[in-house]
């Protein structure tokens, strides 16, 4: 089973609608949680962290589900800006190492 | 400005060859990475190392070297027993940003290696 996954889509949605994506790990041990952005042929940049309590910004919204080991990300009225992959990315503790994982990542299309 | 640069963006490697890929820090992080990234697909760990001079196998490291005997520097060496080369590869530093979360990756660029 792969550690982390997401639905790859593409999601293929207008401007304004409110897209949701889900994220799911395997190993209850992990610490730290994100989602990336990552445009096409680009390197991956941070758009937030995610944490237990959920948390906003501007349009953005993450909630962690540590008991089903899932993270979300909402965004809202979406731009046509928003059209990028995101990643999802568990970090997890190894021998004093941090040792993040990665998902495949969730392609998103925001159409006029 | 502080971030982390590699280069070359592009590199082009002949059979048999090795190549390097250099990437720098100055945001004077302990830990730094590298990953390979292929077509649809999502980032994967070569390597990776916590201090210097100390440097730790990721889930793909056959074919691969590092070295890290500065802090600032890891490069990666692509060696001619890799025979499947041809990735976007990027090179990640670990830190923390605004005193709230920690582990965040802060990446350099990438370098894009084919094969001639």
């Amino acid at each position: 089973r792969k550690e982390v996954e997401q639905d790859p889509g593409p999601f293929n949605v207008p401007e304004g609608a409110t897209v949701a994506f889900n994220c799911t790990y395997s190993n209850s041990a992990s610490q730290s949680f994100f989602w990336y952005r990552q445009d096409c042929r680009k390197e991956p940049k941070l758009l937030m962290s995610v944490y237990s309590s959920g948390n906003e910004d501007g349009r953005f919204t993450a909630q962690l589900n540590r008991a089903s080991q899932y993270i979300s990300l909402l965004i809202r009225d979406s731009k046509l800006s928003d059209s990028a992959t995101y990643l999802c990315v568990v970090t997890t503790a190894s021998g004093g190492s941090y040792i993040p994982t990665f998902g495949r990542g969730t392609s998103l299309i925001v159409h006029p | 400005d502080g971030g982390i640069t590699q280069s070359p963006k592009y590199l082009f490697r002949k059979e048999g060859q090795n190549v390097t890929l250099s990437c720098e820090q100055n945001l004077n992080h302990d830990a730094m990475y590298w990953y390979r990234q292929d077509p649809g697909q999502g980032l994967r760990l070569i390597y990776y190392s916590q201090i210097v001079n100390d440097f730790q196998k990721g889930d793909i490291a056959e074919g691969y070297s590092v070295s890290r005997e500065k802090k600032e520097s890891f490069p990666l060496t692509v060696t001619s027993a890799q025979k499947n080369p041809t990735a976007f590869y990027l090179c990640a530093s670990v830190g923390q940003r605004d005193g709230l979360a920690k582990n965040i990756q802060y990446f350099g660029a990438g370098t894009r290696l084919s094969v001639l």
